[in-house]
């Protein structure tokens, strides 16, 4: 079954961590999204790609950095987390001309 | 340029009444347009899409929209709400053939028993 997966769904770790928040999807779609969300907000796209070898930062400036080595695989990664990086992370991936996008659970993460 | 505005942030039914969600939208290019729904903690799950075909557009779980390009709206509505419902909603515009994307918002549905 076609879907898009997110791990871990939920972390807590301590100020100044390394962590990369993974995401996959088995659409085989070449666009894919990272957001960010804090509680009942909306959500503010934080990096995109178009496919392999292409990352963009989107509108909202974050520390956090992206790679896409494979068409499956975007894995957001932040090298020294702080307090201010506790949010929501979804991923969602697109296909085609309508942009039509599928999410991934998300990430809790918290950062103390 | 495109935007998108929710114009509730929050709505309160009763279960069993109808539900609308008002969405205005502005866009250079032939927009396409989405209602996505979250559920707490969960990840956005698509409820329907218009993309330049019939402009009355029905979805999951009873929910339909109508695009109305004079208007410029894309409300979303359901003849009789459920207790289920209770979410967020967001409405979406996209660049058609292109790849800007803007979300609304988005307007908490509370459902009343």
């Amino acid at each position: 079954e076609a879907d898009i997966y997110q791990t871990p769904r939920y972390l807590v770790i301590g100020t100044g961590k390394k962590i990369t928040l993974e995401c996959s999807q088995t659409m085989g779609h070449d666009k894919m999204y990272w957001y960010q969300q804090d509680p009942g907000m909306e959500l503010h796209l934080i990096h995109y790609s178009y496919g392999v070898n292409s990352t963009e930062k989107g509108d909202l400036s974050s520390e956090s950095t992206v790679s896409r080595i494979r068409t499956e695989h975007f894995p957001l990664t932040l090298e020294s987390a702080r307090p201010s990086h506790t949010s929501q992370y979804l991923c969602a991936s697109s296909e085609g001309r309508h942009n039509e996008q599928f999410f991934g659970p998300g990430t809790r993460l918290t950062v103390l | 340029a495109q935007s998108v505005t929710q114009l509730d942030s929050h709505v309160s039914v009763s279960e069993g009444t109808p539900v609308l969600l008002r969405c205005n939208y502005s866009s250079s290019y032939s927009p396409s347009l989405f209602w996505y729904v979250q559920h707490p903690n969960k990840g956005l799950q698509l409820l329907l899409k218009y993309t330049s075909a019939a402009t009355l557009v029905k979805g999951i779980n009873g929910f339909e929209a109508e695009f109305k390009k004079s208007e410029t709206s894309f409300h979303l509505t359901k003849p009789s709400a459920h207790m289920s419902d209770a979410a967020e909603y967001f409405c979406v515009v996209s660049e058609t053939g292109g790849f800007k994307t803007i979300f609304g918002a988005g307007t908490r549905l509370f459902v009343k028993a």
